[in-house]
């Protein structure tokens, strides 16, 4: 069973730049979320869909942040404009309806100059 | 109320010791609490995980053991090797929730040989 894709796995961007990033759940995995991890903390719950629609983007910075997850399947997050203060690894993570186990794609780090 | 608060941020182990880790929460809503394991570069992984009617999961080197009236738990590793060096997170979800987990702070585990 293929895991989580996440690609880039790295981006450099100045300051006031866009980026964006994208996840490939594992397949038939109806839950899908997008978490922060700032070095040395651990990962912060950005937002969460179920199938293509959002349960919780309770922290989700919306002045600058948006994802969406079309079709139920892929996800992009994108960042506009970038800060400082996002630097950060952007990890992808997925689950099925019915089960606990959130299952994490191996990350993007994203470093804002 | 949300927060997990782990304890201690880093650990140093002789290879054959016992590293033991710690998280306590307030919110008694919780009812799902998982530890995930996270090597550089790579995504957290789901080691071991309890739900609160359960004062201890073994599964090989490693228990959890949960105390729901002090509201805490603990990952025990037992002989730790050097290949367990790595982050580890505690996390626990609301039952109210979307299997929204929130995350402590991490601890990094060195297992010197």
């Amino acid at each position: 069973e293929a895991g989580v894709a996440q690609s880039p796995r790295y981006k450099i961007i100045e300051k006031r730049q866009s980026v964006a990033f994208w996840c490939n759940p594992i397949s038939g995995h109806a839950t899908l979320y997008w978490y922060q991890q700032i070095l040395g903390q651990g990962p912060k719950l950005l937002i969460q869909f179920q199938n293509n629609g959002v349960v919780d983007d309770s922290q989700l910075p919306k002045d600058r942040f948006s994802a969406e997850r079309l079709k139920g399947v892929d996800s992009t997050l994108k960042i506009q404009p970038a800060k400082l203060e996002d630097s950060a690894v952007y990890l992808c993570a997925s689950s099925s309806t019915s089960g606990s186990e959130q299952f994490f794609g191996p990350g993007t780090r994203l470093t804002v100059l | 109320q949300q927060q997990v608060k782990q304890s201690p941020q880093s650990l140093i182990v002789q290879k054959g010791g016992i590293s033991i880790i710690n998280c306590a929460y307030e919110n008694t809503a919780f009812d799902y609490f998982p530890w995930y394991q996270q090597f550089p570069g790579k995504g957290p992984a789901l080691l071991i995980a309890i739900r609160p009617d359960v004062s201890e999961k073994k599964e090989g080197r490693f228990t959890i053991s949960f105390n729901k009236s002090a509201k805490q738990f603990s990952l025990h590793i037992m002989d730790s090797q050097p290949g367990d060096s790595a982050t580890y997170f505690c996390a626990a979800r609301n039952s109210g929730g979307y299997n929204k987990l929130i995350f402590g702070a991490g601890t990094r585990l060195a297992v010197h040989p």
